[in-house]
Parts: structure tokens; sequence; C-alpha cells
């Protein structure tokens, strides 16, 4: 069966910092893949996927994702974090039209 | 704005009783997924209607059930409620527009059981 695992249950991270939020996936193919984030009191919003081709993804809010096979990693990135950045990231593997399998998340704490 | 709805936002019942949470998905969506976050078990998928089928079931109790209505609504009925039920519950849905693979979210339903 596939599983998520991010590795960090909290990081801080200062205003104008680089963030990467790390996230090693569980599946015998290429599965979909996926990161969402969920500010306090809030749904999931997508941030961005993966599911073929370029390794890079672009997503929202100037985050990107890089996508490899050898290490079954899905890293998260943001060049320069903003104060309203801090909130709950999931990764979430999905391997057809069904169910989606999320990691425990990361908190994003943003220091002044 | 996903796009997906969900009702009511809020709900506080006590042990024992019975609650539906509704769900309205993206315009053009046929599937529907239902998820529970909890503290202690993270995000967990429960279960997924496909055009008013059931396509998928995930660690579903036997107390919850669903299903997806015509106009492809879903509700999620919740009975025999128990202490460890209080949860968010979530609502997604996903179609051809985004990828069949891509599911979109609602804002949840925030169920306390007092």
């Amino acid at each position: 069966a596939q599983s998520v695992t991010q590795p960090d249950i909290h990081i801080t991270v200062s205003e104008g910092a680089s963030l990467e939020l790390r996230c090693n996936y569980s599946y015998g193919a290429t599965p979909y893949l996926f990161w969402y984030v969920q500010s306090p009191g809030q749904g999931l919003q997508l941030l961005l996927k993966y599911f073929s081709g370029d390794t890079l993804v672009q997503g929202i809010k100037g985050f990107e994702a890089e996508f490899k096979r050898s290490q079954s990693s899905f890293n998260l990135r943001k060049p320069s974090v903003h104060w309203s950045d801090a909130a709950e990231y999931f990764c979430a593997v999905n391997t057809g039209f069904q169910k989606l399998v999320f990691g425990t998340g990361t908190r994003l704490l943003v220091s002044p | 704005d996903s796009g997906v709805t969900q009702t009511p936002k809020h709900l506080i019942t006590a042990t024992g009783q019975r609650v539906t949470l509704r769900c309205s998905p993206r315009s053009g969506d046929l599937s529907v997924y239902w998820y529970q976050q909890s503290l202690d078990q993270g995000l967990q998928f429960l279960i997924q209607y496909y055009n008013g089928e059931e396509r998928a079931k995930g660690n579903i109790l036997e107390r919850f059930s669903a299903q997806q209505f015509p106009d492809l609504h879903s509700e999620l009925n919740l009975s025999s409620l128990e202490l460890g039920d209080s949860a968010l519950y979530f609502c997604a849905s996903s179609g051809l527009a985004g990828g069949p693979e891509t599911q979109y979210f609602g804002p949840g339903t925030r169920l306390l059981v007092l």
C-alpha cells in the first residue's frame, strides 16, 4: 500500500528566508503527487501537483516542488517565505481514481 | 474558493445522536470523496462516490454511511455518535477539469460530540 512520510512535524523559518518541506512516498510506480496547504480553521487548498513530465512543477503563491524518482521524494520549496505562509502543509499521493493518502503534515511557523 | 461547498460549518451534538453532513461538488465533477481529519488519526479517507455509485471505501465505521444523489450532491450520515467522532470532516470532488486525479476540497464541517 502506498504511504507518505513528512519527517518534519514543525519547521520555523524567518520571514524572507527560503523554505523546503520534505515529503517521501512509497509506491511501486510513479504516483500522482500533490501538496495541499491548510490555514488555521480553513480547508485544504491545492498548491501544486505532479502527474508526469517536467519534474519541477510550479504552483500557486510562489511555491514549487521537485519530483525525484530515485529518492521517492517530492519536496516543496519557496525562495522567500512571507508571514502569510504560516500554515500546515500536507503532501499526498493518489494512484488513480481513488483516495488520497496524506502525510501527517508539517506545520510552518514564520518568525519576524 | 474551490467551488466545493459543505454545510453546516460547525455542528455540536451529544453522544448517541445522529447527524448529516452535506456536500455539493464543483460544477461538473462526478466524484465526491469524504475525509476525516482528527488529531490522532490525521487525514483519513472514508468513502468515494462516482456518479451516484459507491466507488471506494476506506476506514469508514459501520455507524457511518454516505450517499450521492442524482444532482451529485452527497451526504455523510454519522450515527450513534461517540466522543471520538469529534473531528473535521472534509468533502472533496474531482472531475475532468483539472484531471480526474485532482481533488478539490471544501471548507469542512467541524463536528464536536459532547
